[in-house]
């Protein structure tokens, strides 16, 4: 059974598109999160959810909007992609978001904006 | 403001050998470090973390790091390596909220 799973894998569209990933996890826990990583593979975390409250909002554009339906669930809808967006983003998720906590990462989504 | 420096890009290292992934962290308050691994086109995994206690931390695939507070570095280290240990490394400081604050990852190169 996959623990923390994104969907879709692969992205490729064009500028000015509107897209959504979306992330499920089967571990019971509490808080998710997004991450960003860029094609020189550093890793910046984008958002957090603690059942189903916004805990973590860095510096993203507005352009970026999460959202968690239920604990289980948080989706990233990007609306006017830019070349700058493409990246992999993974999704990953904590027993309750503390700062000691093992986070479990999905497998990432390739997001290629043409 | 917590930082972590990974002070090598790249390790090429041959099979067997041994290895050292060195990590600093920059941080005025107690720390919590991890090391994640990230295998070719997969998600990250951990490998070990520090949270109090013994200096010396154990984690899976026979790698440990060291906690030195007086150097503030968790540098990671295996005796002997293996092709699969190939793979993207990435040093950790966790702050509240559970955010990650990553190094800039090692790349491990094992050669046969």
């Amino acid at each position: 059974d996959t623990a923390v799973s994104q969907t879709p894998k692969y992205l490729v569209t064009q500028m000015g598109n509107d897209k959504s990933i979306k992330c499920e996890q089967n571990l019971g826990h509490d808080t998710m999160y997004w991450y960003k990583q860029d094609s020189k593979k550093f890793l910046k975390i984008m958002f957090s959810y603690n059942n189903k409250e916004l805990i973590i909002n860095e510096t993203v554009p507005n352009r970026f909007s999460p959202k968690s339906p239920d604990k289980a669930h948080l989706n990233l809808h990007i609306n006017s992609l830019e070349l700058g967006d493409s990246a992999v983003y993974f999704c990953a998720s904590s027993p309750r978001g503390g700062f000691q906590e093992t986070q479990y990462f999905g497998p990432g989504t390739r997001l290629l904006v043409l | 403001a917590q930082s972590v420096t990974q002070l090598d890009s790249q390790v090429p290292v041959f099979e067997e050998a041994p290895v050292e992934l060195r990590c600093n962290y920059s941080s005025s308050v107690s720390v919590y470090l991890f090391w994640y691994v990230q295998y070719p086109n997969q998600g990250l995994q951990l490998l070990l973390k520090y949270l109090s206690g013994s200096t010396l931390v154990k984690g899976i695939n026979g790698f440990e790091a060291e906690f030195n507070k007086s150097q503030t570095s968790f540098h990671l280290r295996k005796p002997s390596v293996h092709i699969s240990d190939t793979a993207e490394y990435f040093c950790a400081v966790g702050r509240h909220g559970g955010k990650l604050i990553f190094g800039q990852g090692t790349e491990l190169s094992v050669k046969p």
